[in-house]
C-alpha cells in the first residue's frame, strides 16, 4: 500500500505571496495532521483534521488554514508568507482522529520564502 | 513552540555498541511515539507506546514507557551504521489530539 504523499516536494515563494500544500493520507486513514519542521527542530504540531472537521489546532496565526476533502486527502494554506514561515512542512495520517494513535508521516514538503 | 527535553542532544557510537536515550516532559502524557528522521525525509515510527510501564520492542529497538508517564526510553542494541539519523520522541496528553515532539537525538555510527 501507498504511504502518506505529499505535493510539491519542493517549493520557493516570495514574501507575501500565498502557497497551498497538498496531502493524500494512507489507505484507510480518516485523520490527517499537519506539522512545521525548522530547521534543527523537532516537528510543531498545526492542525488536525478528522472526517473533514477540524479537531485540534496549534499555536500558528490565521494566516495558516487547511481543509479535508470527502475523499480524507488535505490542503494547507499560508497566505502573507514570512520568511519564518520557511520550513519543511510535514503531513501525517492515522486511522481515526482520537487520543493515543498511531501517526505516519509523508516525505514533507520543503517551503523556502525569499 | 512547546518541545520536550531529550537527551542525549547529539552521540558518536561505535559499531556495534548498544545506545540508551531518553525523553522527559513536565506534563503527563497517555501516549508515546519514537520516530527516526533521515536528512530532507520525513519523520518514520519506530514504536508506539500506551500504557505506564510498558516495554515494546521492534527488532533492535526497545522502549519504555515511564511509570511516572513523564518519560521514555529509546534503546538500540548492536548498533549498524544505518542507525544514523535523527531520533524523535512525541508524546499526547490525556482529551488532546496534538502531539509534542521532543528536540530531537542525532545519532552517528562509526564503522
Amino acid at each position: 500500500d501507498a504511504g502518506v504523499t505529499q505535493s510539491p516536494t519542493h517549493l520557493i515563494k516570495t514574501r507575501g505571496q500565498h502557497v497551498t500544500l497538498r496531502c493524500s493520507p494512507i489507505s484507510g486513514h480518516k485523520s490527517v495532521s499537519w506539522y512545521q519542521q525548522v530547521l534543527g527542530q523537532g516537528p510543531q504540531f498545526i492542525f488536525q483534521y478528522y472526517e473533514k472537521e477540524e479537531r485540534g489546532r496549534g499555536n500558528f496565526p490565521d494566516r495558516f488554514s487547511a481543509r479535508q476533502f470527502p475523499n480524507y486527502s488535505s490542503e494547507l494554506n499560508v497566505n502573507a508568507l514570512l520568511l519564518g514561515d520557511s520550513a519543511l512542512y510535514l503531513c501525517a495520517s492515522s486511522r481515526q482522529g482520537q487520543s493515543s494513535y498511531e501517526q505516519y508521516f509523508g516525505p514533507g514538503t520543503r517551503l523556502t520564502v525569499t | 513552540g512547546q518541545q520536550l527535553n531529550q537527551s542525549p542532544q547529539s552521540m558518536f557510537i561505535q559499531e556495534g555498541e548498544d545506545v540508551s536515550m531518553n525523553c522527559t516532559s513536565s506534563s503527563i502524557f497517555n501516549t508515546w511515539l519514537w520516530y527516526k528522521q533521515d536528512p530532507g525525509e520525513g519523520p518514520v515510527l519506530l514504536i508506539a507506546l500506551y500504557k505506564a510501564g510498558e516495554l515494546t520492542s521492534n527488532g533492535r529497538l526497545t522502549a519504555q514507557f515511564g511509570i511516572t508517564r513523564k518519560d521514555s526510553f529509546l534503546n538500540i542494541s548492536a548498533s549498524i551504521p544505518s542507525d544514523v539519523g535523527i531520533y524523535f520522541c512525541a508524546g499526547q496528553s490525556s482529551g488532546t489530539y496534538k502531539y509534542i515532539f521532543g528536540t530531537g537525538t542525532r545519532l552517528k555510527v562509526l564503522a
